[in-house]
């Protein structure tokens, strides 16, 4: 069974800019999570969609969507990049009582 | 407040030594726990689980983890380690659903020969 796969891998924005990060879950799971990874904050949770719907919201500002489509992928949207957003985002399906996670965006805001 | 502590930053070890890496949490709520690894520049794998039943949980990599209820604590054990095993460590617990994971911030474990 193929893993969780994150698209683009890598990522260089400039502040302003907006960019949408990819997430395919591992076939049959139908909840999507995404997680910021960032030096200073750590590991934070962002959201998780579950059949198309948002079911589940963390802390962070409107700037941050998501949605999820029919086919369980899900993609995430930040608009007005900050130099802040910098960061890991990592995508997780649920399944079988736990999370497995891709192997991540790295995006660098200039 | 639910939180999750991991109080160690980083943890030295040589080669072959045992090690224990601590996780405590808050909650009132029962919970579930996790330990994931996270080696450079990949995301994090999934080395034991604990859901209920036995305490003691046995996950990959010769690793184990023993819950404590009475002090919320969590922490990662193996009785000898690896060069290989160098990465870095997030506990990580679940209060409202397994779609939500609260993380600590982590322990890099740094072995050396």
């Amino acid at each position: 069974k193929a893993g969780v796969t994150q698209t683009p891998r890598y990522l260089i924005k400039t502040r302003g800019q907006q960019v949408t990060l990819s997430c395919s879950p591992i076939s049959g799971h139908r909840s999507v999570s995404w997680y910021q990874q960032t030096p200073g904050q750590g590991l934070q949770f962002l959201f998780e969609y579950f059949s198309e719907t948002q079911r589940n919201k963390g802390n962070f500002p409107g700037r941050f969507s998501g949605r999820q489509f029919s086919n369980s992928r899900s993609e995430m949207n930040v608009s007005t990049l900050e130099l802040g957003d910098s960061a890991l985002y990592l995508c997780a399906s649920s399944g079988n009582n736990e999370q497995f996670f891709g192997p991540g965006t790295r995006l660098t805001v200039l | 407040a639910q939180s999750v502590t991991q109080l160690d930053s980083q943890v030295p070890v040589f080669e072959e030594a045992p090690v224990e890496l601590r996780c405590n949490y808050s909650s009132s709520v029962s919970v579930y726990l996790f330990w994931y690894v996270q080696y450079p520049n990949q995301g994090l794998q999934l080395l034991l689980k604990y859901l209920s039943g036995s305490t003691l949980v046995k996950g990959i990599n010769g690793f184990e983890a023993e819950f404590n209820k009475s002090q919320t604590s969590f922490h990662l054990r193996k009785p000898s380690v690896h060069i290989s095993d160098t990465a870095e460590y997030f506990c990580a617990v679940s209060f409202t659903g397994f779609q939500k994971l609260v993380f600590g911030t982590g322990t890099r474990l740094l072995v050396s020969p």
